[in-house]
């Protein structure tokens, strides 16, 4: 069946640190990718998407490329703040389906 | 723009009352909208899937007599855990699609909401 495999956490970096947190997905037909990110006590924000092959997703300094070849969507941001500590979800859902499959989720913790 | 919400956010119930979460499309209007529970440190898992005028369809192993499921208007879709016992104490999150726009795969979350039963 479909599914997304994220890197387990926590993944604890400095401020100022090259963040890359890797998914990779199994899928029967052409998904959308989402990577989403909850803070602590909340619900889950969109923070960046892909609907298609080389498609580059980004938002606030986070990145996230298509890459159909090795089936990945690896979350890339250049120099974290402690703000960015939260857990990150990537997603898939196939096209004309409702369904979002989600990994398990990948903890950040950001030190000062 | 696609802002949902979820009232209450949290809540505090005895063993055996029910308890009613609403979801609301802020901005937008969803024909779909989705429940899902979140235990501590885990992903989601999808409850149900809520159409706009129809019956839900739930998840295997979700009881549909336990969890209520309505959705009587393109804005607003209602979840409510009768005879809460103190195991259905969780986090649930609601989302919503945006199908008006471009990204019409898209699911907006609501803060979620987060339920105790004593």
């Amino acid at each position: 069946g479909d599914s997304v495999t994220q890197m387990e956490g926590p993944v604890t970096l400095s401020e100022e640190a090259f963040l890359t947190i890797n998914c990779t997905y199994t899928a029967t037909g052409y998904p959308s990718l989402f990577w989403y990110v909850q803070y602590p006590g909340e619900g889950l924000q969109l923070l960046l998407k892909a609907t298609k092959a080389d498609d580059k997703g980004s938002n606030k300094g986070f990145e996230a490329t298509y890459r159909k070849e090795t089936t990945s969507f690896h979350l890339e941001k250049g120099s974290v703040q402690v703000s960015d500590s939260a857990v990150y979800f990537c997603a898939l859902i196939l096209t004309g389906f409702q369904k979002l499959v989600f990994g398990t989720g990948t903890r950040l913790l950001v030190s000062p | 723009g696609a802002v949902v919400s979820q009232h209450p956010s949290w809540v505090i119930c005895k063993s055996g009352t029910s308890v009613k979460i609403e979801c609301r499309s802020l901005d937008f209007q969803a024909t779909t909208m989705f429940w899902y529970r979140q235990f501590p440190k885990q992903s989601l898992m999808l409850m149900a899937t809520s159409n706009e005028g129809s019956k839900a369809t739930y998840e295997q192993g979700v009881e549909k007599d336990k969890f209520l499921i309505n959705h009587a208007s393109l804005t607003l879709s209602t979840l409510t855990v009768t005879s809460a016992h103190p195991e259905d104490s969780s986090f649930y999150i609601c989302s919503a699609r945006d199908q008006s726009g471009q990204w019409t795969d898209t699911q907006y979350f609501g803060p979620g909401t987060r339920l105790t039963v004593l």
